[in-house]
């Protein structure tokens, strides 16, 4: 069973860039045949998605951040990363990073790391 | 964006009960539609996805069903650890959205 865990700072100031990975061990990141995500929740709200990669490397972004948003892979350290530009308060979240098999279409994220906050203050 | 709802908002049951939780979408999702469980500070669980594929390890108390715009998510027999909130998610078009939740309380 895959295992995937986030990772970064917890405290990121007003304006500055939010940076997380995530770690995937108990398989590989680039065997095919997955999407790999990041979902953020802010407190007390529901689940927000960010955006996927694909394991060729393919994005795909939620158009509310789009301009603020990339995804990369690192298949060397098997780990994936989120950076958001120019933070604000309301991107203070817990955020997740989740994997999603793509075989038929239908299947939905399976495995999730557990949680990080991220908080945006000065 | 697919907008999508949830009802109810809130829920009191008891052990024991059934349950049933409706999702709506405000365009047709086809069946690509997945529901969760999540336990405060934990991440989401998967347990049903396709509208009503049961997830490997899920209770089979847990079913879904519906296609288009409406479906919805029934606990058979309300358990203990079913309390949670549950949450609908679309991704038949991109971006991927999320319900509003639906909190289930002990009565």
């Amino acid at each position: 069973q895959p295992q995937l865990q986030e990772s970064g700072p917890g405290l990121v100031k007003p304006s500055e860039t939010l940076s997380l990975s995530c770690n995937v061990s108990g398989g590989s990141i680039d065997s095919g045949s997955y999407y790999w995500g990041w979902i953020r929740q802010p407190p007390g709200k529901a689940l927000e998605w960010i955006g996927n990669i694909y394991y060729s490397g393919k994005t795909f972004y939620n158009p509310s951040l789009k301009s603020r948003v990339t995804i990369s892979l690192d298949t060397s350290k098997n780990r994936f990363s989120l950076r958001v530009t120019s933070v604000s308060v309301a991107d203070t979240a817990v955020y997740h990073c989740a994997r999603r098999p793509s075989f038929s279409g239908y299947e939905s994220f399976d495995y999730w790391g557990q949680g990080i906050l991220v908080t945006v203050s000065s | 964006d697919i907008q999508l709802t949830q009802s109810p908002s809130f829920l009191s049951a008891s052990v024991g009960d059934k349950v049933t939780i409706t999702c709506r979408a405000r365009q047709g999702v086809g069946s690509f539609l997945a529901w969760y469980q999540q336990k405060p500070g934990k991440a989401p669980k998967l347990l049903i996805y396709g509208a009503s594929t049961l997830q490997s390890g899920a209770p089979s108390r847990f079913s879904g069903s519906g296609s288009g715009t409406e479906f919805t998510l029934t606990i058979s027999s309300l358990q203990t650890e079913d309390f949670a909130t549950y949450y609908c998610q679309q991704q038949n078009s991109y971006p991927i959205t999320f319900g509003p939740g639906t909190k289930v309380d002990i009565k």
